[in-house]
């Protein structure tokens, strides 16, 4: 089944205790993105990646890291979260972005708390 | 800074109405425009994508491209309580709108 995966689903963490969020597509993917949806805010673009060792920041990147040393895999990496970055955090993926039917296929959601 | 609006609603319209939603976009160079829906709790889907000026209908869906004025819009004919969900707009620059929650009420 084609899919993007998360994990983890839920995570509540204190202030300063590194994390990652995985993000794994079956879809063999090229671009891949990161997003945190607020109440009001709808979907703001955190990070992006076009390919392999490809990436670039987004609306709302500070206090966020990326890699993509692999197609599949575009993890998210808060070094030192803080309570402003409590949201709903969403990986996507797409074939690419020059126009015409690049739908972007979503992960579950990850929601996150930090205290 | 490119930027994608939406009138954040929330929109009510009953069963079997035609739900009208919009979005402008300030990017000229903008080709394509996607709407996704997101049921509460749930990850946005893909419903329709445009790039086209004019209609293009899918079902009970139509979404519209005006490039000129820089809108475009979603019309849900035969609105149902199916549909009640949050709709966002996307350039394809993959930034998204604010986001409408509409509700069809019975």
């Amino acid at each position: 089944e084609a899919q993007v995966t998360q994990n983890p689903r839920y995570l509540i963490t204190v202030t300063g205790k590194k994390l990652t969020v995985t993000c794994s597509q079956n879809m063999n993917h090229e671009y891949m993105s990161w997003y945190r949806q607020d109440p009001g805010l709808g979907l703001r673009q955190i990070y992006y990646s076009m390919n392999v060792e490809v990436t670039d920041k987004g609306d709302v990147p500070e206090g966020y890291k990326v890699s993509r040393k692999e197609k599949r895999n575009f993890p998210l990496i808060l070094e030192s979260p803080s309570p402003n970055q409590t949201s709903l955090y969403f990986c996507a993926s797409s074939s690419g972005t020059s126009g015409g039917s690049n739908e972007q296929f979503f992960g579950p959601g990850t929601r996150l708390t930090v205290l | 800074q490119k930027e994608v609006e939406q009138n954040s609603g929330p929109l009510s319209v009953p069963e079997g109405a035609i739900a009208s939603l919009n979005c402008t976009y300030s990017d000229r160079g903008s080709q394509s425009f996607f709407w996704y829906r997101q049921y509460s709790g749930k990850s946005p889907e893909l419903i329709m994508f445009i790039y086209s000026n004019g209609d293009k209908e899918d079902g009970r869906f139509t979404a519209q491209l005006n490039k000129a004025s820089q809108y475009v819009s979603l019309l849900i004919r035969d609105s149902q309580p199916s549909d009640s969900a949050t709709y966002l707009c996307a350039g394809n620059d993959m930034r998204f709108g604010a986001g409408t929650r509409l509700t069809v009420k019975p």
